[in-house]
Protein backbone atom coordinates (compact mmCIF):
# COMPACT_ATOMS: atom_id res chain seq x y z
CA UNK A 1 0.00 0.00 0.00
CA UNK A 2 1.19 3.42 -1.17
CA UNK A 3 1.86 5.60 2.46
CA UNK A 4 1.22 9.28 2.19
CA UNK A 5 2.78 11.00 -1.00
CA UNK A 6 3.71 14.72 -0.79
CA UNK A 7 4.63 16.42 -4.01
CA UNK A 8 6.93 18.01 -5.56
CA UNK A 9 9.78 16.68 -3.35
CA UNK A 10 12.11 20.15 -3.55
CA UNK A 11 10.98 23.45 -5.00
CA UNK A 12 12.46 26.64 -5.38
CA UNK A 13 10.56 29.78 -5.36
CA UNK A 14 11.20 33.72 -5.22
CA UNK A 15 10.21 36.11 -2.25
CA UNK A 16 6.37 37.28 -3.59
CA UNK A 17 5.47 34.26 -5.41
CA UNK A 18 2.61 31.75 -4.93
CA UNK A 19 3.32 27.97 -4.44
CA UNK A 20 0.80 24.97 -4.08
CA UNK A 21 2.11 22.06 -2.85
CA UNK A 22 0.66 18.60 -2.92
CA UNK A 23 -0.71 15.79 -0.62
CA UNK A 24 -2.27 12.13 -0.89
CA UNK A 25 -3.13 10.69 2.21
CA UNK A 26 -2.90 6.72 2.58
CA UNK A 27 -6.10 4.90 1.17
CA UNK A 28 -8.80 5.34 3.37
CA UNK A 29 -7.29 8.26 5.36
CA UNK A 30 -10.10 10.71 5.99
CA UNK A 31 -7.98 13.60 7.68
CA UNK A 32 -5.03 15.40 6.63
CA UNK A 33 -2.84 18.15 8.40
CA UNK A 34 -0.30 20.26 7.62
CA UNK A 35 3.37 21.49 9.51
CA UNK A 36 5.68 23.66 8.62
CA UNK A 37 9.32 22.53 9.72
CA UNK A 38 11.64 25.38 9.92
CA UNK A 39 16.00 23.64 9.64
CA UNK A 40 16.55 22.81 13.41
CA UNK A 41 13.56 23.10 14.99
CA UNK A 42 10.13 21.01 15.54
CA UNK A 43 7.04 20.75 13.05
CA UNK A 44 4.63 23.61 13.50
CA UNK A 45 1.04 23.17 12.79
CA UNK A 46 -0.62 24.72 10.09
CA UNK A 47 -4.10 23.51 9.16
CA UNK A 48 -5.97 20.19 9.61
CA UNK A 49 -8.73 19.06 7.51
CA UNK A 50 -11.15 16.36 7.70
CA UNK A 51 -13.95 15.24 5.41
CA UNK A 52 -13.17 18.13 3.23
CA UNK A 53 -13.51 20.74 6.02
CA UNK A 54 -11.29 22.56 7.87
CA UNK A 55 -11.04 21.89 11.29
CA UNK A 56 -8.11 23.28 12.87
CA UNK A 57 -5.93 26.06 12.26
CA UNK A 58 -2.01 26.93 13.58
CA UNK A 59 -0.78 30.64 14.07
CA UNK A 60 0.57 31.41 10.40
CA UNK A 61 -0.78 34.15 8.99
CA UNK A 62 -3.60 34.58 6.03
CA UNK A 63 -1.18 33.99 3.44
CA UNK A 64 -1.42 29.80 4.08
CA UNK A 65 -4.69 28.57 2.67
CA UNK A 66 -5.53 24.73 2.31
CA UNK A 67 -8.30 22.53 0.95
CA UNK A 68 -9.13 18.66 0.97
CA UNK A 69 -11.17 17.32 -2.00
CA UNK A 70 -13.45 14.78 -2.39
CA UNK A 71 -10.78 11.77 -2.46
CA UNK A 72 -9.36 13.09 0.39
CA UNK A 73 -6.60 14.60 -1.41
CA UNK A 74 -5.15 18.03 -0.36
CA UNK A 75 -3.33 21.07 -1.33
CA UNK A 76 -1.61 23.65 0.65
CA UNK A 77 -1.06 27.01 -1.12
CA UNK A 78 0.88 29.72 0.59
CA UNK A 79 0.70 33.58 -1.64
CA UNK A 80 3.57 36.33 -1.33
CA UNK A 81 5.97 34.11 -0.46
CA UNK A 82 8.95 35.50 2.27
CA UNK A 83 12.37 34.24 2.70
CA UNK A 84 10.77 33.02 6.47
CA UNK A 85 8.75 30.57 4.77
CA UNK A 86 11.74 28.38 3.48
CA UNK A 87 10.92 25.09 5.33
CA UNK A 88 9.77 21.25 5.15
CA UNK A 89 6.63 21.34 4.85
CA UNK A 90 5.18 18.16 5.89
CA UNK A 91 1.58 16.59 5.28
CA UNK A 92 0.44 14.05 7.69
CA UNK A 93 -3.10 11.85 7.27
CA UNK A 94 -4.93 10.05 9.63
CA UNK A 95 -7.75 8.06 10.22
CA UNK A 96 -9.81 10.55 11.69
CA UNK A 97 -8.32 13.38 13.83
CA UNK A 98 -3.81 12.70 15.53
CA UNK A 99 -5.93 10.69 18.17
CA UNK A 100 -5.00 7.69 15.88
CA UNK A 101 -1.67 8.95 15.45
CA UNK A 102 0.02 10.72 12.37
CA UNK A 103 1.64 8.49 9.36
CA UNK A 104 3.83 11.56 7.30
CA UNK A 105 4.82 12.09 4.04
CA UNK A 106 8.44 12.69 3.63
CA UNK A 107 8.14 16.49 2.79
CA UNK A 108 8.08 19.60 0.22
CA UNK A 109 11.50 20.98 0.70
CA UNK A 110 10.68 25.08 0.08
CA UNK A 111 13.41 27.51 -0.27
CA UNK A 112 12.80 30.70 -0.98
CA UNK A 113 15.35 32.93 -2.57
CA UNK B 1 -3.48 25.22 25.69
CA UNK B 2 -0.87 22.90 26.19
CA UNK B 3 2.38 23.19 26.43
CA UNK B 4 5.40 20.70 26.15
CA UNK B 5 9.37 20.53 27.03
CA UNK B 6 11.76 17.99 26.32
CA UNK B 7 15.55 17.84 26.94
CA UNK B 8 17.17 19.21 24.00
CA UNK B 9 19.82 16.49 23.48
CA UNK B 10 21.07 13.99 24.88
CA UNK B 11 24.00 10.97 24.20
CA UNK B 12 23.96 7.06 24.88
CA UNK B 13 26.28 4.28 23.92
CA UNK B 14 25.11 1.30 22.35
CA UNK B 15 22.54 -1.44 24.36
CA UNK B 16 22.14 0.92 26.94
CA UNK B 17 18.57 1.30 28.04
CA UNK B 18 17.78 5.82 27.07
CA UNK B 19 14.70 7.03 28.71
CA UNK B 20 13.37 10.26 27.44
CA UNK B 21 11.14 12.69 28.91
CA UNK B 22 8.33 15.30 27.66
CA UNK B 23 6.81 17.35 29.89
CA UNK B 24 3.14 18.45 28.84
CA UNK B 25 0.74 20.38 30.76
CA UNK B 26 -2.94 21.03 29.99
CA UNK B 27 -3.56 18.16 28.05
CA UNK B 28 -7.12 16.87 28.04
CA UNK B 29 -8.01 13.86 30.11
CA UNK B 30 -9.21 11.89 27.23
CA UNK B 31 -6.19 12.43 24.87
CA UNK B 32 -3.52 9.77 23.45
CA UNK B 33 0.13 10.48 23.71
CA UNK B 34 2.39 9.71 20.93
CA UNK B 35 6.01 10.04 20.18
CA UNK B 36 7.62 10.18 16.74
CA UNK B 37 11.12 9.48 15.72
CA UNK B 38 12.54 12.13 12.70
CA UNK B 39 15.98 11.43 10.59
CA UNK B 40 17.36 14.37 8.82
CA UNK B 41 15.26 15.36 5.87
CA UNK B 42 12.60 12.53 6.43
CA UNK B 43 8.80 12.83 7.97
CA UNK B 44 8.24 12.19 11.22
CA UNK B 45 7.71 8.77 12.18
CA UNK B 46 5.43 7.05 14.24
CA UNK B 47 6.75 4.85 17.64
CA UNK B 48 4.36 4.58 19.94
CA UNK B 49 1.27 5.79 21.19
CA UNK B 50 -0.54 6.02 25.18
CA UNK B 51 -3.09 7.00 27.16
CA UNK B 52 -1.72 6.14 30.32
CA UNK B 53 -0.13 3.70 33.18
CA UNK B 54 2.56 2.12 30.48
CA UNK B 55 2.46 1.03 26.59
CA UNK B 56 4.94 -1.22 25.37
CA UNK B 57 5.40 -2.40 21.38
CA UNK B 58 8.06 -4.08 19.67
CA UNK B 59 10.79 -1.07 19.59
CA UNK B 60 9.61 0.99 22.53
CA UNK B 61 7.58 1.31 26.02
CA UNK B 62 5.86 4.09 27.13
CA UNK B 63 5.07 5.40 30.84
CA UNK B 64 2.41 7.86 31.63
CA UNK B 65 1.74 8.59 35.17
CA UNK B 66 -1.36 9.27 36.23
CA UNK B 67 -1.18 13.05 36.31
CA UNK B 68 -0.47 12.83 32.76
CA UNK B 69 1.38 15.90 33.54
CA UNK B 70 4.51 14.09 31.64
CA UNK B 71 5.64 10.86 29.87
CA UNK B 72 8.64 8.71 29.53
CA UNK B 73 9.73 6.99 25.80
CA UNK B 74 11.99 4.30 26.61
CA UNK B 75 14.27 2.69 24.30
CA UNK B 76 15.78 -0.43 25.50
CA UNK B 77 18.87 -1.37 24.23
CA UNK B 78 19.51 1.50 21.47
CA UNK B 79 21.68 0.92 18.61
CA UNK B 80 24.30 3.70 15.94
CA UNK B 81 20.53 3.03 13.93
CA UNK B 82 18.48 5.38 16.27
CA UNK B 83 20.66 8.12 16.20
CA UNK B 84 17.93 10.61 15.74
CA UNK B 85 15.36 13.85 16.62
CA UNK B 86 12.53 12.29 18.72
CA UNK B 87 9.58 14.56 19.58
CA UNK B 88 6.17 13.99 21.49
CA UNK B 89 2.97 14.92 20.22
CA UNK B 90 -0.24 16.06 22.42
CA UNK B 91 -3.30 18.00 21.19
CA UNK B 92 -3.68 21.34 22.13
CA UNK B 93 -7.01 22.64 21.84
CA UNK B 94 -9.97 21.33 20.08
CA UNK B 95 -8.27 20.26 16.46
CA UNK B 96 -4.73 21.36 17.35
CA UNK B 97 -1.77 19.06 17.71
CA UNK B 98 1.44 20.36 18.63
CA UNK B 99 4.40 18.60 18.92
CA UNK B 100 7.18 19.06 21.91
CA UNK B 101 10.67 20.85 21.39
CA UNK B 102 12.44 17.48 20.18
CA UNK B 103 15.06 15.98 21.99
CA UNK B 104 18.23 14.71 19.79
CA UNK B 105 19.41 11.45 20.88
CA UNK B 106 23.00 10.42 19.80
CA UNK B 107 23.89 6.93 19.88
CA UNK B 108 27.59 6.40 20.55
CA UNK B 109 29.73 3.06 19.71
Amino acid sequence: DAGVTQSPTHLIKTRGQHVTLRCSPISGHKSVSWYQQVLGQGPQFIFQYYEKEERGRGNFPDRFSARQFPNYSSELNVNALLLGDSALYLCASSLRTAIYGYTFGSGTRLTVV
Amino acid sequence: LAKTTQPISMDSYEGQEVNITCSHNNIATNDYITWYQQFPSQGPRFIIQGYKTKVTNEVASLFIPADRKSSTLSLPRVSLSDTAVYYCLVRSGTYKYIFGTGTRLKVLA
